[in-house]
């Protein structure tokens, strides 16, 4: 089955660091590759939605100087959480999926952050 | 967004059927009806989807009403490993995938 490969798990990092996630389809091109945040006991939050070679597009509310995403290529987006603050502290979660139709998306497996 | 409306939580007894309900009256006609789950600390990991018939896959079944505004999974012999939070989302092609609150499956040894 699709495979969507997220790193590093966990990260713990004091308050000001930037922190990159990256998110990798594994077996398939992910035409669209989506980034979700999820607090305790809360559901998933759509963040962003990127295309390869696209600048992505943010849910309202996010913002998009404090979440850079990149997506260059067919197999690899990566979210970076600049000068982070403990509130950032939270479960980011990326997905995949090929194609534009009502095909499944795929989910890595979460990073947890936390901000000292 | 068609909206979904899932009970907060169910118990099972393992080894035996689950039928996880989801209503969504508001579904549009192309919609497709997509469930996934996630287990503790893990992404979600899909399940099954259909558009109209019942879909079977090795993990479960999918049964969608004939109005098409509800639809029941069915895990045929629950097992521990399948206790998580299962989220029902009416899907419209080449849109995101947006989640509810889903239903918390409790499973009993």
């Amino acid at each position: 089955g699709a495979v969507v490969s997220q790193h590093p798990s966990w990260v713990i990092c004091k308050s000001g660091t930037s922190v990159k996630i990256e998110c990798r389809s594994l077996d398939f091109q992910a035409t669209t590759m989506f980034w979700y945040r999820q607090f305790p006991k809360q559901s998933l939050m759509l963040m962003a939605t990127s295309n390869e070679g696209s600048k992505a597009t943010y849910e309202q509310g996010v913002e998009k100087d404090k979440f850079l995403i990149n997506h260059a290529s067919l197999t690899l987006s990566t979210l970076t959480v600049t000068s982070a603050h403990p509130e950032d502290s939270s479960f980011y979660i990326c997905s995949a999926r090929e194609g534009t139709g009502h095909q499944p998306q795929h989910f890595g497996d979460g990073t947890r952050l936390s901000i000292l | 967004d068609a909206k979904t409306t899932q009970p907060n939580s169910m118990e099972s007894n393992e080894e035996e059927p689950v039928h996880l309900p989801c209503n969504h009256s508001t579904i549009s006609g192309t919609d497709y009806i997509h469930w996934y789950r996630q287990l503790p600390s893990q992404g979600p990991e899909y399940v099954i989807h259909g558009l109209t018939s019942n879909v079977n896959n090795r993990m479960a079944s999918l049964a969608i009403a004939e109005d098409r505004k509800s639809s029941t999974l069915i895990l045929h012999r629950a097992t521990l490993r399948d206790a998580a939070v299962y989220y029902c989302i009416p899907f419209e092609a080449g849109n995101m995938l947006t989640f509810g609150g889903g239903t918390r499956l409790m499973v009993k040894p």
